[in-house]
């Protein structure tokens, strides 16, 4: 049983635009959620995180959105540019009682169009 | 340099065989990671060090993986009769493991295991 789930294995986008990818939980015990991107033949990067006692964090071009009553997260892209195709992985934990191993969608590779 | 550092990067061995793979961690991060990736699947949690004790091992998939962090910094994971199965990449992370300073895990760049 996936506890998080991203639904979109691919999205296309125009450099420029803006870059929308969705994730969705099913444990409401996470409080902690956070994007990585990874480039082939490379670790995961960590992008941007955000707690449970937020609903938006920013960073620059990336903002994370979490909606708690839908166990939903989105992170947006404003505005893409084609460095930032990568597969996108969401990532979730427990930090508060539990190790903070992070459970992760199987994610969403992103391609930025010239 | 300054990030987490993984060896071999690549590895080939034969089912049966014993196999190695090492983590350098990110220094004065107490908590290490090991996770694994299979083709077209996320990352999955396999053990977690806190210093060097094995803080929770319960993603371990039987007992013929067994990892160590002797002194509460380099990690060594070590895989006995492998497997074709076992065929990954195996991902290590560390942390601070603080909520002030940060909970964000910092990978290296993994070492793709193949077992013919």
């Amino acid at each position: 049983d996936q506890q998080v789930k991203q639904n979109s294995p691919s999205l296309s986008v125009q450099e420029g635009r803006i870059s929308i990818l969705n994730c969705d939980y099913t444990n409401s015990m996470f409080d902690y959620f956070l994007w990585y991107k990874k480039y082939p033949a490379e670790g995961p990067t960590f992008l941007i995180s955000i707690s449970s006692i937020k609903d938006k964090n920013e960073d620059g071009r990336f903002t994370v959105f979490l909606n708690k009553s839908a166990k939903h997260l989105s992170l947006h892209i404003v505005p893409s540019q084609p460095g930032d195709s990568a597969v996108y992985f969401c990532a979730a934990t427990r930090l508060v009682g539990s190790q903070g191993n992070l459970i992760f969608g199987k994610g969403t590779k992103l391609s930025v169009k010239p | 340099g300054a990030g987490v550092s993984q060896t071999p990067s690549n590895k080939v061995t034969e089912k049966g065989k014993y196999v190695e793979l090492r983590c350098d961690p990110i220094s004065g991060h107490t908590a290490l990671y090991w996770y694994r990736q299979s083709l077209g699947q996320g990352p999955e949690f396999l053990i977690y060090f806190q210093g060097t004790g094995a803080a929770d091992d319960s993603g371990l998939p039987n007992d013929r993986f067994f990892a160590v962090r002797p002194e509460g910094s380099v990690s060594t994971l070590k895989i006995q009769r492998t497997e074709r199965g076992d065929s990954a990449v195996y991902l290590c992370a560390s942390s601070l493991r603080d909520r002030l300073l940060g909970d964000e895990q910092f990978f290296g760049p993994g070492t793709r295991l193949t077992v013919l």
